[in-house]
């Protein structure tokens, strides 16, 4: 069976610009988590959706948001970007909300 | 509020010898404790999981972790390291709710291992 699949794997974008991340979730999983990972640090949890719903944010901008699609894959969007925004983007997929599967990520750089 | 500490950044162990990786947690109720490793550039892999009974469960690659509510721990172990277990380990709690959740990570402990 397919893991957690991100796309795109790595992209540079520049200061201002706007980006979208995606992710697939395993087969049967029906929530999908977004985290930020910068450099030497540990997972920083976004958002979760359940179900096509949001069922937790978390201490981002609103320049972040995030959706679910009815195939339960989902997209993260970043608008205005900044040089803070440069990490490795996880997608991480569970049946209802729980134990976490994580995706290879998106590395993300703006210049 | 839920935290976790990893108090070691980087530990550096000789091929064959034990390992034990310390984690600290802050929460209310029953945690739900996870580790994960991470290689450079790589997505999280998870190596085992606390949801309650045993308070020593088992994982992959031969690792171990015990729960401790009265030191609020869960230290990761292993008797022998090998090359190949050189990563990224990073602790997570659990918090979960009604279709929901977040995992809340510490921020990870670098293991380097000598030949």
């Amino acid at each position: 069976d397919a893991g957690v699949t991100q796309s795109p794997t790595h992209l540079i974008k520049t200061r201002g610009q706007q980006v979208t991340l995606r992710c697939s979730p395993i087969s049967g999983h029906k929530s999908v988590s977004w985290y930020q990972q910068v450099l030497g640090q540990g997972p920083q949890f976004i958002f979760q959706y359940y179900e096509k719903e949001e069922r937790g944010r978390g201490n981002f901008p609103d320049r972040f948001s995030a959706r679910q699609f009815p195939n339960y894959s989902s997209e993260l969007n970043v608008n205005a970007l900044l040089l803070g925004d440069s990490a490795l983007y996880l997608c991480a997929s569970s049946p209802r909300g729980g134990e976490a599967f994580f995706g290879q990520g998106t590395r993300l750089t703006v210049v | 509020a839920q935290s976790v500490t990893q108090p070691d950044i980087h530990i550096t162990v000789s091929e064959g010898a034990s390992l034990e990786l310390r984690c600290n947690y802050s929460y209310g109720a029953t945690p739900y404790l996870f580790w994960y490793v991470q290689s450079p550039g790589q997505g999280l892999q998870l190596l085992l999981k606390y949801f309650s009974g045993d308070t020593l469960v088992q994982g992959i690659k031969g690792f171990e972790a015990e729960f401790k509510r009265s030191q609020s721990s869960f230290n990761l172990r292993k008797p022998s390291v090998h090359w190949s277990d050189a990563a990224e380990y990073f602790c997570a709690v659990g918090v979960f709710y009604n279709q929901g959740g977040k995992l809340i990570f510490g921020q990870g402990t670098e293991l380097s291992v000598k030949p």
